[in-house]
């Protein structure tokens, strides 16, 4: 079982809807919580960036992290075609040192002009 | 803004073959990170460095090795190479502290023959 799990879709919705993605995850030293944004054969765009639980809001996108469910979501409010992309979770156990990420496998979503 | 810069963008080897891979952090940024990501994957972290010491080290394979030079740019060479390294192959940087933010370049799409 990988210490990250994220449906990998695809999820289909209509511009203008709340779109809501979600990981689950099972090392409890996580405490580090991002959402990256990777447009095909792109590098992965840095789009919230969390620590431990709570809800963080930027524009469109709101991220939530609950650590004693282990499980933190993205919402993108009025989804637009441009915010057509695969959308990844990742998690790292300390903030302030070298430590890679892991990854969620990602998931595609579609905005349905 | 700077951005990480990757070189080459894409390269194609043959089996058996080495290759380099090279990275620009983030001007002021101190660490760097490397990533692999195979088709339809998320990203796998290989290894990291912080102020051109190793710092962490994911599941990077005894045939890769990479260093950071005293400009902070890093390079990853990789010897032997294998079908299964076919691969996109990200560097990150970031600038240690509080928050830590790993930024991702646009990639080296690395083709094995």
């Amino acid at each position: 079982q990988k210490e990250v799990e994220q449906d990998p879709g695809p999820l289909s919705v209509p511009e203008g809807a709340i779109v809501s993605l979600n990981c689950t995850y099972s090392n409890s030293a996580f405490q580090y919580f991002m959402w990256y944004r990777q447009y095909s054969r792109k590098g992965p765009e840095l789009l919230m960036y969390t620590y431990s639980s709570g809800n963080k809001e930027d524009g469109r996108f709101t991220a939530q992290v609950d650590k004693s469910s282990k499980y933190i979501s993205l919402f993108i409010r009025d989804s637009q075609p441009s915010d057509s992309a695969t959308y990844l979770c990742a998690m790292r156990p300390s903030g302030g040192g070298a430590d890679g990420l892991t990854f969620g496998k990602g998931t595609h979503l579609i905005i349905q002009p | 803004a700077a951005g990480v810069i990757q070189s080459p963008r894409h390269l194609i080897k043959e089996k058996r073959e080495t290759a380099t891979l090279k990275c620009y952090p983030i001007p002021r940024h101190d660490t760097v990170y490397w990533y692999q990501q195979g088709p339809g994957q998320d990203p796998q972290f290989l290894i990291s460095f912080y102020e051109k010491m190793q710092s962490d080290k994911g599941s990077i394979p005894d045939r890769f090795s990479a260093q950071q030079f005293s400009d902070y740019h890093s390079e990853l060479n990789m010897s032997s190479l294998e079908l299964g390294d076919s691969a996109l192959y990200f560097c990150a940087s970031s600038l240690v502290g509080l928050n830590n933010e790993q930024f991702f370049g646009p990639g080296t799409r690395l083709t094995v023959l």
